[in-house]
């Protein structure tokens, strides 16, 4: 079945830096990737979303890339914001349109 | 449009009790899944209703059940509570069982075991 890797499981940036958190996945049938956002004291939010067909996609300060030949796909969040603080989470769907989880990045937006 | 709803928002019960959990979707959405999040594990799936009949079930005891309603609304049930059951119970809810369906995220119901 599928397995999703996710890395750091902490990742500390300079606030106006950049972060990039990885995941990898082993299904290679597997073709839609979302990123969720958790604040404290809520439930995940979707992010942005790719789909196997789409290297890249954009949304505005956010962006996810996908290597299907690798299997791993990335988020990247540019010019860092307090309120960029929380945990991520990547997934990915497997055969029977489950999402499997990554075990989440807290990231820390440092003043 | 409300949100997913989950009741209650926060449980304290002991050891060998049984409790349940509610959900109600956003109106319109028909499928509901359930997850665990605990801090070392992350958020384990648990089970995905559509229309009143469950399609997944994850890899979790017989303990932990649950069911949909005609009006999409889901409960989830744990029976014979034990320490390890303390977590976030997340629902969420989306329109079809596809792939691509965003799913929405309800706050998610505290439960501590003693």
């Amino acid at each position: 079945g599928e397995n999703v890797e996710q890395h750091p499981s902490t990742l500390s940036v300079q606030e106006g830096d950049s972060a990039v958190i990885k995941c990898t996945y082993s299904d290679s049938a597997s073709n839609y990737f979302p990123w969720y956002k958790q604040e404290l004291g809520k439930g995940p939010q979707l992010i942005i979303d790719i789909r196997s067909n789409v290297g890249e996609k954009k949304d505005q300060r956010i962006a996810v890339t996908l290597n299907k030949t690798a299997k791993h796909f990335s988020l990247h969040i540019t010019e860092t914001q307090p309120e960029d603080s929380a945990v991520y989470f990547c997934a990915a769907a497997d055969s029977n349109y489950q999402l499997i989880w990554g075990a989440g990045t807290k990231l820390i937006i440092k003043p | 449009k409300a949100g997913v709803t989950q009741t209650p928002r926060y449980l304290i019960k002991t050891r060998g009790q049984q409790v349940t959990l509610s959900c109600s979707p956003i109106s319109g959405h028909r499928s509901v899944s359930w997850y665990q999040q605990t801090p070392g594990q992350g958020l384990q799936f648990l089970f995905e209703y559509f229309s009143e009949t469950q399609r997944n079930k994850g890899n979790f005891p017989g303990r932990f059940s649950g069911r949909q309603f005609s009006n999409s609304r889901s409960e989830m049930n744990v029976s014979t509570l034990e320490l390890g059951d303390s977590a976030l119970y997340l629902c969420a809810s989306s329109l079809f069982p596809r792939e691509e369906e965003t799913q929405y995220f309800g706050p998610g119901t505290r439960l501590l075991v003693l």
